[in-house]
């Protein structure tokens, strides 16, 4: 079954605490982001990435990291989360021809509260 | 900046009664449009699309999508909603824009109640 999954879906955790929020996707997809969902503010994109090694800002990068070792996994770090990282996140991924992007697929999603 | 603008936050409407959400964006140059629904505690989910061609889209559902490039507008439609639509619908609008190809701007959302 094509999917995009993420783990965990559950996180509460302190200021300053280090954390992984992983993202694998088993379709090819060239193209992963990574938003926040935030209640009256849509989804917001963090980071993105065109493909293996190749990744970027987007609106919202302030406070976390990616990695895009294989083309499967899209890891998203918090170095040391804050409460205002306390917030609801999705993985998406897309097929990407010529530098452009077709729809997304969206995991789950990971809520995450820091305390 | 660029923007996407979904004018109705909280829409409420009875089994059967019309639904039409608005969509609007800022942005002059090329895009593809899609409306995603997330239904309560689950993950987005596409409903329609549009790269190219006719500017009516059919998605799944019932629902459809006007494209009107002069109004810079998506709005979305469906004629009859139905209790299992209640959800949050999220218009978004890929820019086509170097260097990001790939600059996926989200509306805010709009919650629809559909009462029973």
């Amino acid at each position: 079954e094509a999917q995009v999954t993420q783990n965990p879906r559950y996180l509460i955790t302190v200021t300053g605490k280090k954390l992984t929020v992983t993202c694998s996707q088993n379709m090819n997809h060239e193209y992963m982001s990574w938003y926040r969902q935030d209640p009256g503010l849509g989804l917001r994109q963090i980071y993105y990435s065109m493909n293996v090694e190749v990744t970027d800002k987007g609106d919202v990068p302030e406070g976390y990291k990616v990695s895009r070792k294989e083309k499967r996994n899209f890891p998203l770090i918090l170095e040391s989360p804050s409460p205002n990282q306390t917030s609801l996140y999705f993985c998406a991924s897309s097929f990407s021809a010529q530098g452009l992007s077709y729809e997304q697929y969206f995991g789950p999603g990971t809520r995450l509260t820091v305390t | 900046a660029q923007s996407v603008s979904q004018h109705n936050h909280h829409v409420i409407l009875s089994e059967a009664a019309s639904l039409e959400l608005g969509c609007n964006y800022s942005y002059g140059g090329t895009v593809n449009l899609f409306w995603y629904v997330q239904y309560p505690g689950q993950h987005l989910q596409l409903l329609l699309k549009y790269f190219s061609g006719d500017p009516l889209v059919k998605g799944i559902k019932g629902f459809e999508a006007e494209f009107i490039k002069s109004k810079f507008s998506f709005n979305l439609r469906k004629p009859s909603v139905q209790w299992s639509d209640t959800a949050e619908y999220f218009c978004a609008v890929n820019l086509h824009s170097l260097p990001n190809n790939n600059d996926m701007r989200f509306g805010a959302g709009t919650r629809l109640t559909v009462k029973p």
